[in-house]
């Protein structure tokens, strides 16, 4: 089984300056790892996903996770913020392998992103 | 192409009430997800389709609940004798199941936000 721990719920932050919305994972067996983000009154968009290759990964509007196989981690982080990138933003895991509910994702229990002038 | 589509909405319903809820996944996709999103529970896992195999049920939280998907395509989630602990927002995604890295993406519809009273 899987689990996903985003310890910060709200993360305030003025515009322009950097963030990093931080996730930790446990897991058995090898995981595919995503950013899922969901703004006001939304469903969930993918932002970006880890599954293989280079341990940095960047979304078209600026984010970057990077994955940490010894840290466990998938922290996101943006080097400056914009009014817009206020949502609530959710890690998620998913096992490499198939052991029935296919590709289902664990999710962390989310982080609210609230960008300030 | 047309996303995800959910209906209703929203759904209010008095408690002991069946519900049904359906989903219209995208066009191709022959996978399919029911997840429950909750204040308690966060985002959670419920059932699990892919073409003609059994579901994966492991994520419904009581007999109450039921799925089912015609024709490989449009999926409905029935709550019977609804409880309020069951208002939440259930999320329906997709996917293109198969080989390559496309089958780990999954798109989420809207949602329909249920309330018990």
């Amino acid at each position: 089984a899987q689990s996903v721990t985003q310890l910060d719920s709200q993360v305030p932050v003025f515009e322009e300056a950097p963030v990093e919305l931080r996730c930790n994972y446990s897991s058995s067996v090898s995981v595919y790892l995503f950013w899922y983000v969901q703004y006001p009154n939304q469903g969930l968009q993918l932002l970006l996903k880890y599954l293989s290759g280079s341990t940095l990964v960047e979304s078209i509007n600026g984010f970057e996770a990077e994955f940490n196989k010894s840290q466990t981690s998938f922290h996101l982080r943006k080097p400056s913020v914009h009014i817009s990138d206020t949502a609530e933003y959710f890690c998620a895991v998913t096992a490499l392998i198939l052991t029935g509910g296919g590709n289902k994702l664990t999710f962390g229990t989310g982080t609210q992103l609230k960008v300030e002038l | 192409g047309a996303g995800v589509s959910q209906s209703p909405s929203n759904k209010v319903t008095e408690k002991g009430k069946d519900v049904e809820l359906r989903c219209d996944p995208i066009s191709g996709h022959t996978a399919l997800y029911w997840y429950r999103q909750s204040l308690g529970q966060g985002l959670e896992f419920l059932i699990y389709f892919q073409g003609n195999s059994a579901p994966d049920k492991s994520g419904l939280p009581s007999d109450r609940f039921s799925a089912e998907r015609t024709g490989g395509s449009v999926s409905t989630l029935t709550i019977q004798r609804t409880q309020q602990e069951d208002s939440a927002v259930y999320l329906c995604a997709s996917s293109l199941e198969g080989s390559g890295r496309t089958r780990y993406e999954q798109y989420f519809g809207p949602g329909t936000r249920l309330t018990v009273t």
